[in-house]
This record gives C-alpha cells, sequence and structure tokens, in this order.
C-alpha cells in the first residue's frame, strides 16, 4: 500500500542534542512538507521541497534543516537551537501543483 | 496579516444542527483550496477539495467566494462523529507550491 511513513511515533531527547525526524513516502509524489503543531494551535511550515535537492524555508526554520538527496525521503533535524522543540510534527507530501496533501502520522517530540 | 485565517472556535452545537466555517485567505494569486478534518491528536486528513463552482459530498458542502478571498465548509444534519478540527489549506501560485494551512476551526456537535 502507498504512503507516507514517519518515524519514530513518540521521541524523547535530552535538551541541547540534535535529532533526526524520518519522512518516506512511496507515493511518487514530488513535494513534501514539515509541519509543526503545538497543542491548540494549527499547523506551521517549517520547510517544503519540490524536487530532489531543492528545499525552501518555510515560516519556522529557524533551528532546524533538512535534506531531500531522494524523492521518497525528506528528514529534519531539530537542531539545538531550536528553542522550544516539543511539538507535534507532522509530515506531508503531494504530486505536484493543485493537488491535495497526504500526511503520515505524525511525531510527538518531547526534549526534557 | 496572516495567509490564513479562521475562526478557532469552539462551535458548540446540538446534533442534526447545519454549521458553517469560513476561511479567509490573503494572496489573491491562490489557486487551490481545500478542507481537512483533524481528530485529537491524529494527523489531518483530506476531506473535500472546494472547486470554483462549489461542490457537495453528502452533508458537506464547499464553496469559493474569490472576489472577496474566502472559502466556506457547511456541514448539514451535524452528527457527533463531526465533532473535529477543521483545517482550510491554501495552495499558492508561482514557482514555489506553498500549501499554508489556516489554524482550525474546532466543532463540538453536542448530543
Amino acid at each position: 500500500d502507498g504512503g507516507i511513513t514517519q518515524s519514530p511515533k513518540y521521541l524523547f531527547r535530552k535538551e541541547g542534542q540534535n535529532v533526526t525526524l524520518s519522512c518516506e513516502q512511496n507515493l511518487n509524489h514530488d513535494a513534501m512538507y514539515w509541519y509543526r503543531q503545538d497543542p491548540g494551535q494549527g499547523l506551521r511550515l517549517i520547510y517544503y521541497s519540490q524536487i530532489v535537492n531543492d528545499f525552501q524555508k518555510g515560516d519556522i526554520a529557524e533551528g532546524y534543516s533538512v535534506s531531500r538527496e531522494k524523492k521518497e525521503s525528506f528528514p529534519l533535524t531539530v537542531t539545538s537551537a531550536q528553542k522550544n522543540p516539543t511539538a507535534f510534527y507532522l509530515c506531508a507530501s503531494n504530486k505536484g501543483w493543485a493537488t491535495e496533501a497526504f500526511f503520515g502520522q505524525g511525531t510527538r517530540l518531547t526534549v526534557v | 496579516r496572516k495567509e490564513v485565517e479562521q475562526d478557532p472556535g469552539p462551535f458548540n452545537v446540538p446534533e442534526g444542527a447545519t454549521v458553517a466555517f469560513n476561511c479567509t485567505y490573503s494572496n489573491s494569486a491562490s489557486q487551490s483550496f481545500f478542507w481537512y478534518r483533524q481528530d485529537c491528536r491524529k494527523e489531518p486528513k483530506l476531506l473535500m477539495s472546494v472547486y470554483s463552482s462549489g461542490n457537495e459530498d453528502g452533508r458537506f458542502t464547499a464553496q469559493l467566494n474569490r472576489a472577496s478571498q474566502y472559502i466556506s465548509l457547511l456541514i448539514r444534519d451535524s452528527k457527533l462523529s463531526d465533532s473535529a478540527t477543521y483545517l482550510c489549506v491554501v495552495m499558492n501560485s508561482g514557482g514555489y507550491q506553498k500549501v499554508t494551512f489556516g489554524t482550525g476551526t474546532k466543532l463540538q456537535v453536542i448530543p
């Protein structure tokens, strides 16, 4: 079955450590996105990528980094520079222009 | 002004009621619009696309008003299972496609 997979579902890290969240899709989608959602809040765009080896900053990119070395994969690294990293992180993808986006099940990151 | 704005609610409505949500967007060049549903602690899932001519799917009707730059979602005969947060999504035009979500409107259907 095609889909978009995020792992792990829950992640705990100590303050000051970098952590990488995985996002893989087998939908043959060109575009991929990372969002952050805080309790009771909407989705805020972190980074997005239209094609391999290219990505753009979203509204809250500071303290995050991404790579897009393969079409299927768009990992997100939460660095120690991110002041409030505890949140629900959602990865999405879509085929291209004007098409609906599909989401992974999300990763809940807790930094202690 | 935010790119996409929604009334956060909550909208508390009795079963069987009709409820409507609006979502305004600031970029007049926006091309595509969607409504998503998000249940508590889950990922958003596509509810319906919003076409220029409007579209209907059972009890749900979505409309687009380009002149006033808003989209709407109407839910008729509300069910308890409709309780969720409804997110509007706007895709812009231009070289890089950007998918922007509203903050969501929370709906609670009451028995």
